[in-house]
Formats: C-alpha cells, structure tokens, sequence
C-alpha cells in the first residue's frame, strides 16, 4: 500500500547551519506530496507542498522537490534558526481525486541550538 | 479568521469515565478529520468526515471509539469507557477543497486536546 518513510530523529544541529530531513514514499500514479511542522503543544501546519513531478515547493527558507524517478521529497534549508525547532511531517494524498486520506510519515523532531 | 476550535485543551479522568471531545471546523470547510497522535504510534487517522457524513472509519480503535457531525460546524469524538492506553492527543483538522481551488488538500489543525485517563 501507499507509505512514507521519513529519516528518524532527533536531528540537533547548531544555528545556522544547513538542514536535510530524508523523505521518500511508495505510491501509485502521481501523488501530492506535503511537508507539515508541528511547534511545541501545537497542531500541525502545512509548511510546503507540491502537486507533480519536478514542482519545488518553497516556503520561511524550507524547499523541497518532487522527484518522481527516487520517489522524494526532501526537506532542505540552507541556514536553520532555533525558531525551527519543531516536529516535520512528510506525507502524502495517493491522488487528487476525491481521496482526501493523507498518509503520514512519522515525523522527524529538529532541536537547534544557539 | 478563527482556525480550528478545540475543546477542552486537556483532559484527565479516571479509567471506565465517558471522555467527549469537540471540534469547531473552520466555517465553509466540508471535510473533517479526527487524529490520535503518541509517542509510539504517532500520527493516526481515526475517522474523517465529508459534508457531515462519515467516509472513513477504518482507523477508529474500536468500539469504545464513537463519532458524530450532527451539522456543518460540529463534531464530537466519544470514548466510552476510557481505558489508560487512550491517554494521547487528539486533534481535529478540516479542509476544503473547493475554497483551497486545486486538487491538493491542505488540512488545518486545531490545538489539539490532551487526554489523560488514570
């Protein structure tokens, strides 16, 4: 069935530098593909999405790109700030039909020190 | 624009108590969703929701698991009786894709309840 797969956590890293969260995920057709981040004793909330292959989905300094051909969807900013510290999200809706089911991946926790 | 309402924020009881949660989704959403998110299992999809009509409720656990829309701007989420193992936070999300104007389907949460049952 469909899946994502993110990278575990906990990812620490000191301010400023340079951030990947690893997601990939088994599904047929063209998913859409999402990145939500969760702040401490919050709910969650879209960060980026992107609809087909090849869109790059962008937003607050976070990119991430559709790849079909490794079935990706990385998270990626250049210089992270301790704002960031939150739990990120990778998931996915099988197709842009009348499937509003996301599949979730299990999250990936980022703590960044000053 | 008021987001996704959630009530209470927390919630503890006693093992075997009747627990009820409730959920204000955003005005025009016609989609709503209903999560249990742990530690050990994270982020569960219990049931969802289409113009106040159940569509999926594979994820709900089981019996003790029961939820209603009974109009547009409300649903409840009921444990009875609530056992330890349900202690987790629950959130409530809505979405439209209509208002969202493309095929994708970006969810709003609510705060989420915190639920500890002793």
């Amino acid at each position: 069935g469909d899946s994502v797969t993110q990278m575990e956590g906990p990812v620490t890293l000191s301010e400023e530098a340079f951030l990947t969260i690893n997601c990939t995920y088994t599904a047929t057709g063209y998913p859409s593909l999402f990145w939500y981040v969760q702040y401490p004793g919050e709910g969650l909330q879209l960060l980026l999405k992107a609809t087909k292959a090849d869109d790059k989905g962008s937003n607050k300094g976070f990119e991430a790109t559709y790849r079909k051909e490794t079935t990706s969807f990385h998270l990626e900013k250049g210089s992270v700030q301790v704002s960031d510290s939150a739990v990120y999200f990778c998931a996915l809706i099988p197709n842009a039909g009348n499937n509003r089911k996301l599949i979730w991946g299990l999250g990936t926790s980022l703590a960044v020190n000053p | 624009d008021a987001g996704v309402i959630q009530s209470p924020r927390h919630e503890v009881t006693e093992m075997g108590q009747e627990v009820t949660l409730r959920c204000k989704p955003i005005s025009g959403h016609d989609y709503l969703f209903w999560y249990r998110q742990t530690m050990m299992r994270g982020l569960e999809l219990l049931i969802y929701f289409n113009n106040n009509v159940p569509i999926d409720d594979s994820g709900m656990p089981e019996d003790r698991f029961s939820a209603k829309m009974p109009n547009a701007s409300f649903s409840t989420l009921k444990i009875q009786p609530s056992e330890p193992r349900d202690s987790a936070v629950y959130f409530c999300a809505s979405s439209s894709a209509i208002l969202a104007g493309g095929p994708y389907n970006e969810q709003f949460f609510g705060p989420g309840t915190r639920l500890t049952v002793l």
